[in-house]
């Protein structure tokens, strides 16, 4: 079965300190990965995908950045925190679109699923 | 742009009650997909439903399932015979598809409360 995994679960950085989120994902190939944030008590805003290695696209212009060295890992920075960078952030994989599909009425190879996310907080 | 609307902030319904969740959505695409997911107090997202815009039947998961009305572009929610465990935030989301990669656009949520 898949497993994804984040780390670390919580994070208190200091403003205009580095930060780097790191997600890998076990029993799959060549997953789709997304980066969400969100903010308390908020809905979830995407922040980046990929569908394979060094492919990044960017939903929101902001001082973060995403890397996907391997196939299932996906890596989310910033050289400078603000504080706005503060809330919850998830990391999320799916079926790559166009891969063997086998679809069936409960789910779709469009389905993400979302790891347990990491906690930061900037002061 | 697709959008997702999710009215009630929150919901407070007693135990074994059945209780229905709102979500409606706006779209041009023929072919979509709906998604609700429940986030407990511990923040990690699980999948509990899906729903295929060419699905003629509405999905069905255990307790679960998806009040589906195409026509009124809506998809709710509805939980049967409801448990403490159930208390959390509910989020219905939409897939759009885009570069080979299948983004979800989500909801604002609902914070269920089930009451014993």
């Amino acid at each position: 079965s898949q497993t994804i995994h984040q780390w670390p679960a919580t994070l208190v950085q200091p403003v205009g300190s580095p930060l780097s989120l790191e997600c890998t994902v076990e029993g799959t190939s060549n997953p789709n990965l997304y980066w969400y944030r969100q903010a308390a008590g908020r809905g979830l805003q995407l922040l980046f995908y990929s569908v394979g290695i060094g492919q990044i696209s960017s939903e929101v212009p902001q001082n973060l950045s995403a890397s996907r060295p391997q196939d299932r890992q996906f890596i989310l920075s910033s050289k400078k925190l603000l504080l706005s960078d503060s809330g919850f952030y998830l990391c999320a994989w799916s079926v790559r679109w166009g891969a063997l599909r086998q679809t069936n009425a409960r789910t779709s190879t469009d389905t993400q699923y979302f790891g347990p996310g990491t906690r930061l907080t900037v002061l | 742009a697709q959008k997702i609307t999710q009215t009630q902030p929150g919901m407070f319904v007693q135990e074994k009650e059945a209780v229905t969740l709102d979500c409606t959505y706006d779209t041009s695409d023929q072919s979509y997909g709906l998604f609700w997911y429940k986030q407990p107090s511990s923040g990690e997202m699980i999948f509990l439903i899906y729903q295929g815009s060419y699905d003629e039947q509405n999905a069905t998961e255990g307790r679960y399932s998806l009040n589906f009305q195409k026509a009124r572009k809506s998809a709710n929610l509805v939980i049967s015979a409801s448990q403490l465990g159930d208390s959390a935030m509910y989020f219905c989301a939409m897939r759009e598809r885009e570069q080979g990669a299948q983004k979800l656009v989500f909801g604002q949520g609902t914070r269920l409360t089930i009451n014993p």
